[in-house]
């Protein structure tokens, strides 16, 4: 019954390699997100999608490419991984945008290790 | 972009003290909020603040909206081991804006 959950929990690739990481919601909200902490843990937003379109884009590099193909599912796919990828990875959700959208809902994250 | 204070950085506390924590905005925010993340988990909502000078308990937490919401406070009584964690702030700038800023957070440890 869990809200936000995502997969795999832990992800160890070799540098170059190509990996995605899922996320889904059952909480029937509109705006999915994915975030990164870094080892410092600052979280720092990537990407938010709304009923299936991309509303934030941060300055993250083109390797990264989210995919939304329902509005309960946002995946993350990484290209090239680098060294300087290796984080944990939150997938989040909230309500529609504009109405309590405030308040995200969090996934149990995916650490990433590139080797 | 918006950046947010937090203080202090870490904190190590004996069990059944007071904790207080804060950050702070060189931006006005219409919305505060203060999650948990225990280890391996992602952050949990614990309260969200949204009109200047609110005051919201949600057991023993208090968390406070400053009167120049530019800034907003975290307090925890009678801190127990499970209190153990990184506590955020985050801010939302308000109508429009759906994107929330987080604080670097404040790790506390509490020795039993």
């Amino acid at each position: 019954d869990t809200a936000v959950s995502q997969t795999p929990k832990y992800l160890v690739t070799q540098m170059g390699n190509d990996k995605s990481i899922k996320c889904e919601q059952n909480l029937g909200h509109d705006t999915m997100y994915w975030y990164k902490q870094d080892s410092k843990k600052f979280l720092k937003i990537m990407f938010s999608y709304n009923n299936k379109e991309l509303i934030i884009n941060e300055t993250v590099p083109n390797r990264f490419s989210p995919k939304s193909p329902d509005k309960a599912h946002l995946n993350l796919h990484i290209n090239s991984l680098e060294l300087g990828d290796s984080a944990v990875y939150f997938c989040a959700s909230s309500q529609a945008r504009g109405l309590a959208n405030e308040k995200l809902f969090f996934g149990s994250g995916t650490q990433l290790s590139v080797l | 972009g918006q950046q947010l204070n937090q203080s202090p950085q870490s904190m190590f506390i004996q069990e059944g003290e007071d904790v207080s924590m804060n950050c702070t905005s060189s931006s006005i925010f219409n919305t505060w909020l203060w999650y948990k993340q225990d280890p391996g988990e992602g952050p949990v909502l614990l309260i969200a603040l949204y009109k200047a000078g609110e005051l919201t308990s949600n057991g023993r937490l208090t968390a406070q909206f400053g009167i120049t919401r530019k800034d907003s406070f975290l307090n925890i009584s009678a801190s127990i081991p499970s209190d153990v964690g990184i506590y955020f702030c985050a801010g939302q700038l308000g109508a429009g804006s759906y994107q929330l800023t987080f604080g670097k957070g404040t790790k506390l440890s509490v020795i039993p």
